[in-house]
């Protein structure tokens, strides 16, 4: 199946832990992103990388940390998690550069659900 | 901030009912995309309305924009239990509110 897929699905972790989220897209998307989503639902753009490279790159602390070993994959570390990084954190791609993105719609992952304990 | 905004926050309809979500914006755009949300599920691209186009069908869905007003909106006709979901827009850099929770009662 095409898709983009996200693991794990569920993860809960004590604070002060580090931990990482992996996301991989088959569709020959060229841009991918990290999205946050909170309690209420709100989306908020994390990362974006397009070809490996990273291109935005929002007020997000410096225990996140991107890391795109090919255009397919886009993986999320977090170091000394804290409670309040707790939310839904979705993976998605899009077709072509990111100056290109408002052509095409975006395809998400089913999300990964972090709880920090 | 490109970032769309949908309103109501929160809509509650009988099966067969049309429902009707809101989305403004506050600067000018290329696009605008809607979104559905299942509960626990990643977003699921529906549509894309081009800043050129005033209105786009899909299925029972129909998206107006207009671009004096800065907003859009969705409709979908004879809606079902199924289409229970938050429903987002977006604009061009990709930025999401905090949707429309939809709730279609059988």
């Amino acid at each position: 199946d095409t898709a983009v897929s996200q693991t794990p699905k569920y993860l809960v972790t004590q604070m002060g832990n580090d931990k990482s989220i992996k996301c991989e897209q088959n569709l020959g998307h060229d841009t991918m992103y990290w999205y946050k989503q909170d309690s209420k639902k709100f989306l908020k753009i994390m990362f974006s990388y397009n070809n490996k490279e990273l291109i935005i790159n929002e007020t997000v602390p410096n225990r996140f940390s991107p890391k795109s070993p090919d255009k397919a994959h886009l993986n999320l570390h977090i170091n000394s998690l804290e409670l309040g990084d707790s939310a839904v954190y979705f993976c998605a791609s899009s077709q072509g550069a990111l100056r290109d993105r408002h052509l095409y719609g975006y395809t998400f992952g089913s999300g990964t659900r972090l709880t920090v304990v | 901030s490109q970032q769309g905004e949908e309103d109501p926050q929160a809509l509650s309809i009988q099966e067969g009912e049309n429902a009707t979500m809101n989305c403004s914006y506050k600067t000018s755009i290329n696009n605008l995309q809607w979104y559905r949300q299942n509960s626990g599920r990643g977003l699921v691209h529906l549509i894309l309305i081009r800043s050129n186009e005033r209105e786009k069908h899909s299925g029972r869905l129909r998206v107006t924009l207009d671009t004096s007003k800065k907003s859009s909106s969705l409709l979908i006709t004879a809606s079902r239990a199924a289409d229970t979901a938050s429903y987002f827009c977006a604009t061009g850099d990709m930025r999401f509110g905090a949707g429309t929770r939809l709730t279609v009662k059988p």
